[in-house]
């Protein structure tokens, strides 16, 4: 999902349902990605990387899936709870000289009770 | 160590002073960096230091901005002659290789 201006993209999902964010990254360099959550209030909290010469990254109740070929990275949340509600952004990162992370705009995830 | 912190955490203050804000690393990181956020957008970067030395600046740190990490350990921004457009949420990360960042809460700066 991409956004344009200040109004996010908002998936909204039931609780208990999984959720899938996508994200479509620009740099076919990038050799590592990050997902991060952000809540109201605060900075960016990791949940889960994965590195590029990985397709596939499981941690408890998230997955993170990576398509090098269509530069392309999703996070997959089991059993969406009211807690997980937030703005999620991934993030691609060059490596070597380049140490920043570059940043996508964000999706916001509502969970309705 | 409880994490990257930062302070203040809000600063409003008139267009034209100066500001400054600090970041406080997890203290065995040596890589410091700075972000700054916009309502709606992800963090974009401004600038980085491995140690002391500030190893890359983005084009989005203008004049009006310095950085500095003089001991390598707690780092400072500097906003010279604030503007509107300067207002956002700066954000501090900290790691220790180049994976692996952990983020500040932020300062959230409003320009009046």
């Amino acid at each position: 999902g991409e956004s344009v201006g200040l109004h996010l993209p908002t998936l909204s999902v039931q609780e208990g349902d999984n959720s899938i964010i996508n994200c479509a990254y620009s740099n076919s360099a990038s050799d590592y990605f990050i997902w991060y959550k952000q809540e109201s209030g605060k900075g960016p909290q990791f949940i889960i990387d994965i590195r590029s010469n990985m397709d596939k990254r499981q941690g408890q109740r998230v997955t993170v899936l990576l398509n090098k070929t269509v530069k392309h990275l999703s996070l997959q949340i089991a059993a969406t709870q009211p807690g997980d509600s937030a703005v999620y952004f991934c993030a691609e990162f060059e490596g070597g000289a380049n140490s920043k992370l570059t940043f996508g705009k964000g999706i916001t995830l509502s969970v309705r009770p | 160590d409880t994490g990257v912190s930062q302070n203040p955490r809000h600063k409003i203050t008139k267009r034209g002073q100066n500001v400054t804000f600090r970041c406080d690393p997890i203290s065995e990181h040596n890589r410091l960096y700075w972000y700054r956020q916009t309502l709606g957008q992800g963090p974009e970067f401004l600038t980085y230091f491995q140690n002391e030395a500030q190893l890359e600046k983005s084009r989005l740190l203008s004049d009006r901005f310095s950085a500095e990490r003089p001991k390598g350990s707690f780092s400072t921004l500097e906003i010279q002659r604030t503007e509107q457009g300067d207002s956002a949420m700066y954000l501090c990360a900290s790691s220790t290789v180049n994976y692996g960042y952990t983020f500040g809460s932020g300062t959230r700066l409003t320009v009046v």
